[in-house]
């Protein structure tokens, strides 16, 4: 079965502070993106890259980077986290059928 | 624009009676389209996954219809049970761009 693992599933931290979410899938598969939750407005998404070197933009792509060096890995950087970016953040994945598979989730707080 | 609407943002009904989510979509070229659930404070769980080739997808209690044309699919749910309290969120797959949009989800509330 797919898995997929984010970590931290935790962090508070503060303005201006580079931190990386990594992303990580046991299965080889070739899609993987990022998604952002918030009260009200929904999972929209940031990122999503279909191989590896490949990385596209999604919906809410501004103060975010992603890397696709490697197909399992597919970590998100903040380079300069704001307050506007605390947030509830899932990585998902597009199995067999393309059904996708998601992460725990990764709650970020930024001061 | 692309969007995922789902309506009504919240249902309370009492348990054992059957239920229908609604999810619409604007642009009707869709690769396909999937229903998840979210616990409170967890992540989302994939119920359904249905091809746009197809008509419906059926797991267990639940039974998920598409009908591009009118840019609609519909979650069923037969014998409500409290377990199934939870978010219910579509999401559409555009294959001309790869993107995924996501409705904003139905808080579902089944009485014992």
């Amino acid at each position: 079965e797919a898995q997929v693992t984010q970590n931290p599933r935790y962090l508070i931290t503060v303005t201006g502070k580079k931190l990386t979410v990594t992303c990580s899938q046991n299965m080889n598969h070739e899609y993987m993106s990022w998604y952002r939750q918030d009260p009200g407005l929904g999972l929209r998404q940031i990122y999503y890259s279909m191989n590896v070197e490949v990385t596209d933009k999604g919906d809410v792509p501004e103060g975010y980077k992603v890397s696709r060096k490697e197909k399992r890995n597919f970590p998100l950087i903040l380079e300069s986290p704001s307050p506007n970016q605390t947030s509830l953040y899932f990585c998902a994945i597009l199995g067999l059928g393309n059904e996708q598979f998601f992460g725990p989730g990764t709650r970020l707080t930024v001061l | 624009k692309q969007e995922v609407t789902q309506i009504p943002a919240a249902l309370s009904v009492p348990e054992g009676e059957n239920l229908v989510l609604n999810c619409s979509f604007t642009d009707s070229a869709i690769y396909n389209l999937q229903w998840f659930r979210q616990d409170p404070g967890k992540g989302l769980t994939s119920l359904l996954l249905i091809q746009s080739s197809q008509r419906e997808q059926t797991s267990g209690r639940l039974n998920a219809s598409l009908d591009k044309s009118s840019g609609r699919s519909t979650l069923y749910i037969a014998a409500s049970q409290p377990g199934d309290s939870a978010t219910y969120l579509c999401a559409v797959e555009y294959g001309r761009d790869d993107k995924i949009i996501f409705g904003k989800g139905t808080r579902l509330h089944i009485l014992p």
